[in-house]
């Protein structure tokens, strides 16, 4: 089965700074890719998803997505965060001809006003 | 429903006894997971079904672990005679009205804890 990696288990930024997360995913075929987002005391959110076509995707609230295919990996970017960014982001795969879908273990984002 | 429902909210169980959780999927999709979420961890697969077919159940734990959705819509989670190492957030998701990929919704979750 598919399975997701995610390098920065904790990250703390001041507001207005610039955020990049790190996703790689393993699998052999194509892919679809996620990036879900969960406040304090919230329920899993979609933040962003590729399917196809353009590599670069946009989300909500701001945040884009880069799917690197050679690199099999899919980091989330925002140019500048803000306290209310503070979450845990989780990146996610599935194979493209099903839903069968697994997650990464999360990174933390901290953001302090 | 307009949303993945789940029940209860919270389980407290005593050591040894058994639980059932419930899913209701949002109305028409077909795919349905169970994912458990220890406190500081991302969502751990469970299990998987296509309609009422139970397409992967490798992330069951244990035999103690069984899940069902007998009619292709609402699913159960049934847990055996708990342990403490089940206490953990368990989430249901719904996606797809077809088989090809789609984003997955989910619950609220159900928080278990085994005293």
């Amino acid at each position: 089965a598919q399975s997701v990696s995610q390098h920065n288990h904790h990250v703390i930024l001041s507001e207005a700074a610039s955020l990049e997360l790190g996703c790689n995913y393993s699998y052999g075929g194509t892919v679809n890719l996620f990036w879900y987002v969960q406040y304090p005391g919230q329920h899993l959110q979609l933040l962003l998803k590729y399917f196809s076509g353009d590599p670069l995707v946009k989300g909500i609230k701001g945040f884009e997505a880069e799917f690197i295919k050679s690199k099999f990996s899919f980091n989330l970017r925002k140019p500048s965060v803000q306290w209310s960014d503070t979450a845990e982001y989780f990146c996610a795969v599935s194979p493209y001809n099903n839903n069968d879908m697994r997650f990464g273990a999360g990174t933390r984002l901290t953001v302090k006003p | 429903g307009a949303g993945v429902s789940q029940s209860p909210r919270y389980k407290v169980a005593k050591r040894g006894q058994d639980v059932a959780l419930r899913c209701d999927p949002i109305s028409g999709h077909v795919s349905l997971f169970w994912y458990q979420q220890a406190l500081g961890q991302g969502p751990e697969f469970l299990t998987y079904f296509q309609n009422e077919a139970q397409l992967d159940k490798s992330g069951l734990p244990s035999d103690r672990f069984f899940a069902e959705r007998p009619e292709g819509s609402v699913s159960t989670l049934k847990i055996q005679r708990t342990q403490q190492e089940d206490s953990a957030v368990y989430l249901c998701a719904s996606s797809g009205r077809g088989l090809v990929g789609t984003e997955a919704f989910f619950g609220q979750g159900t928080r278990l804890t085994v005293v």
